[in-house]
C-alpha cells in the first residue's frame, strides 16, 4: 500500500531534550516536506526536499533540522525543543512539484 | 501571504449545497484542494492547473479563475461524510512541493 509513515504518533518530551520524528514514503517520490499545524495558524511550511541531499527552508524553519540521505526518508530533528514547538506535525511527499501531496498521519508533539 | 478562504465555517443539512471560496493577493498558477477530518491528515481532493479549468469528483467540483486569482469548491447534495475542514493551497514558487495553505473552512453536515 502506498503510504507515508510517520513515527511516533504522539510524543511528550521536556525542553532541551533532542528528538527525531521519522518520515518514510514507499512511493519513490522525489519531493518531501514538513509542515506544522497550529490552531488559528493553519498549516505552515518548515522544510522541504527536492531530492537526496537537496533540502531548503520553508516559512518557519527555526529550531528544526532535516536530512535527506535516502530518497524514502526525511526525518525532522529538533536539537533543543522548546514549548513553542508544541504542535501537530505532518510529513508529505509528492511525485512531482505539481503533484498531489500525500500526508503522513501526523505526530502530535508536546514539549513541557 | 496565505490564500484567504471564505466562509470560515458553514453548517449544512444533508442534501444542501455549499460553495467555498479561495482568493489570493498573489498570482495563482495552480490551486490544490484538501479535506481534513478531525484528528486526521489532510487528504487530496483535486488540483486545478490552468485558468478556466473545472474539475469534478463525485459531487464535489472546483473552478479556477486565474485572472481573478480565485478558486471555488462546490459541494453538491452534501453528505455527512463531507464534514471536515477544507483547505485551498497554492504552490510556493521555487520551493519544491511546498504549498501555502489557506486558513481553512470548517464544514459541518447535519442529518
Amino acid at each position: 500500500e502506498a503510504q507515508v509513515t510517520q513515527n511516533p504518533r504522539y510524543l511528550i518530551t521536556v525542553t532541551g531534550k533532542k528528538l527525531t520524528v521519522t518520515c518514510s514514503q514507499n512511493m519513490n517520490h522525489e519531493y518531501m516536506s514538513w509542515y506544522r499545524q497550529d490552531p488559528g495558524l493553519g498549516l505552515r511550511q518548515i522544510y522541504y526536499s527536492m531530492n537526496v541531499e537537496v533540502t531548503d527552508k520553508g516559512d518557519v524553519p527555526e529550531g528544526y533540522k532535516v536530512s535527506r540521505k535516502e530518497k524514502r526518508n526525511f526525518p525532522l530533528i529538533l536539537e533543543s525543543p522548546s514549548p513553542n514547538q508544541t504542535s501537530l506535525y505532518f510529513c508529505a511527499s509528492s511525485e512531482r512539484r505539481e503533484s498531489p501531496l500525500h500526508f503522513g498521519n501526523g505526530t502530535r508533539l508536546t514539549v513541557t | 501571504q496565505q490564500p484567504v478562504q471564505s466562509p470560515q465555517a458553514v453548517i449544512l443539512r444533508e442534501g444542501e449545497d455549499a460553495v467555498i471560496n479561495c482568493s489570493s493577493s498573489k498570482a495563482l498558477y495552480s490551486v490544490h484542494w484538501y479535506r481534513q477530518k478531525h484528528g486526521e491528515a489532510p487528504v487530496f481532493l483535486m488540483i486545478l492547473l490552468k485558468g478556466g479549468e473545472q474539475k469534478g469528483h463525485d459531487k464535489i467540483s472546483a473552478s479556477f479563475n486565474e485572472k481573478k486569482q480565485q478558486s471555488s469548491l462546490y459541494l453538491t447534495a452534501s453528505q455527512l461524510s463531507y464534514s471536515g475542514t477544507y483547505f485551498c493551497a497554492s504552490p510556493v514558487p521555487s520551493a519544491g512541493n511546498m504549498l501555502t495553505f489557506g486558513g481553512g473552512t470548517r464544514l459541518m453536515v447535519k442529518p
